[in-house]
């Protein structure tokens, strides 16, 4: 089982739409998770952190984290063409400090 | 905003040469992480570097590599023996602490190997 799974996608999104991503975490211990957006051939870049079960706003993005499940979500509101890009998943377990990322999803948000 | 800065942004070497990426994490950081993006895969991590050692690796990360903050400022990542299979993007991170501090990610060192 990989410890960080995504789905590869494509997800296509008409452009105003909400995108909404999933990735599951084999390990229980996991403690922060993060969502990074990667465009093509460049780096990951940091859009939100979550570490308490529940919901966290931030702008257009919202994380949605279930320990119990072992889930966690990103939706994105109202896309845009520039949000289209690969989107990152990465946990942190408790007491390290590496992130384990997922493969990513690729989002395709057509005007 | 503070950034992570690494050089240079693309590496060609012969096979079997060492290599040495550059980096500059945000100036408050403590922790330094290198990790490495094979064309069309994942990123994975490699080491995680506090208080001028080794705090964590990975099996990657075998005697082909080491790290070294040779100054107050620079985080070095260096290849021996450079194989094709090195080929990849490798991404410097810092973060303020460890743990659950987000890391932020640098724009990478295109590495091919001829």
């Amino acid at each position: 089982q990989k410890e960080v799974e995504q789905n590869s996608g494509p997800l296509s999104v008409p452009e105003g739409a909400i995108a909404s991503l999933n990735c599951t975490y084999s390990d229980r211990v996991s403690q922060s998770f993060f969502w990074y957006r990667q465009y093509s051939g460049k780096s990951p870049e940091l859009i939100m952190s979550i570490y308490s079960n529940g919901d966290k706003e931030d702008g257009r993005f919202t994380a949605q984290l279930n320990k119990a499940s072992q889930y966690v979500s990103l939706l994105i509101r109202d896309s845009q063409p520039s949000d289209s890009a690969t989107y990152l998943c990465a946990v942190v377990k408790a007491a390290g400090n590496k992130l384990t990322f997922g493969g990513g999803t690729r989002v395709l948000v057509k005007p | 905003e503070p950034e992570v800065t690494q050089t240079p942004s693309h590496q060609v070497t012969q096979m079997g040469q060492e290599v040495i990426l550059r980096c500059v994490p945000i100036s408050n950081h403590l922790y330094f992480y290198w990790y490495r993006q094979i064309l069309g895969q994942k990123v994975e991590f490699l080491v995680s570097f506090y208080n001028n050692e080794i705090s964590e690796k990975s099996e990657i990360f075998d005697d082909q590599f080491s790290v070294e903050r040779p100054d107050g400022s620079n985080f070095t990542l260096k290849i021996r023996s450079t194989k094709l299979e090195d080929s990849a993007m490798y991404f410097c991170a810092s973060s303020e602490t460890g743990g659950r501090q987000p890391q932020h990610f640098g724009d990478g060192t295109r590495l091919s190997i001829l």
